[in-house]
């Protein structure tokens, strides 16, 4: 069984640019997270999708940041436009139901200069 | 707040046993524990729920004490695969479902 993946695995902006990053999680998830980790610090909930309804989005940042899970498949997450603060990874994970397991993908690292 | 884990990281021989603690200043419902290695996705190790419950998983275990809102992850006759970094993520409430992870342990097993 294919795990969650994420695309791109690296990406390298300059500040003001539009980011897009996507995830596919594990198939049958309904469930589907994004969380960020910024150099050295601790992994942050950014927000929660069950399907294609947004559950949870209070650790969304700010305005800038837009996420779609439409047919409740794959989900992205714009940035736009994009600051330097916005740097860091970003890891998608998904469980079939809330209170599972949440498998990670591999993260998508983003530079912004 | 998030939790608050130690050390922050640890060098170990082949064989040496580990024990990373998690702490948090609220109740919790569940520890979540995973392992990541440099550029590859966090691995889920195990959850431990609410109840003073204990795991195992081959020679890694945990224990959740609730009371003292705080979980350890012990590594026995640790292998050098166990290097990476191990994070606690926690759950304040069932069907809180959002996860709120500490600054992770930095283990390196060394030959």
């Amino acid at each position: 069984e294919a795990g969650v993946t994420q695309f791109p695995s690296h990406s390298v902006i300059e500040k003001g640019q539009t980011v897009t990053l996507r995830c596919d999680p594990i198939s049958g998830h309904d469930n589907l997270y994004w969380y960020r980790r910024v150099m050295g610090k601790e992994i942050k909930f950014l927000l929660h999708f069950v399907k294609e309804s947004k559950q949870d989005e209070s650790g969304m940042p700010n305005n800038r940041f837009l996420a779609e899970r439409t047919g409740g498949t794959y989900s992205t997450l714009k940035v736009q436009p994009a600051e330097l603060e916005d740097s860091g990874v970003y890891f998608c994970a998904s469980s079939q139901e809330g209170w599972e397991t949440q498998y990670f993908g591999p993260g998508t690292r983003l530079l912004v200069l | 707040q998030q939790p608050v884990q130690s050390p922050q990281a640890v060098i170990l021989r082949e064989g040496e046993d580990a024990v990373i603690n998690c702490s948090s200043s609220k109740a919790l419902y569940s520890v979540h524990w995973y392992r990541q290695k440099h550029g590859e996705a966090p691995v889920f190790l195990m959850i431990l729920l609410k109840g003073g419950e204990q795991k195992g998983h081959d020679k890694i275990s945990a224990s959740f004490n609730e009371k003292k809102q705080q979980s350890s992850l012990y590594l026995t006759a640790s292998q050098l695969s166990y290097s990476g970094t191990y994070f606690c993520g926690t759950e304040e409430r069932f069907g809180n479902e959002k996860l709120t992870f500490g600054t992770g342990t930095r283990l390196t097993i060394i030959p």
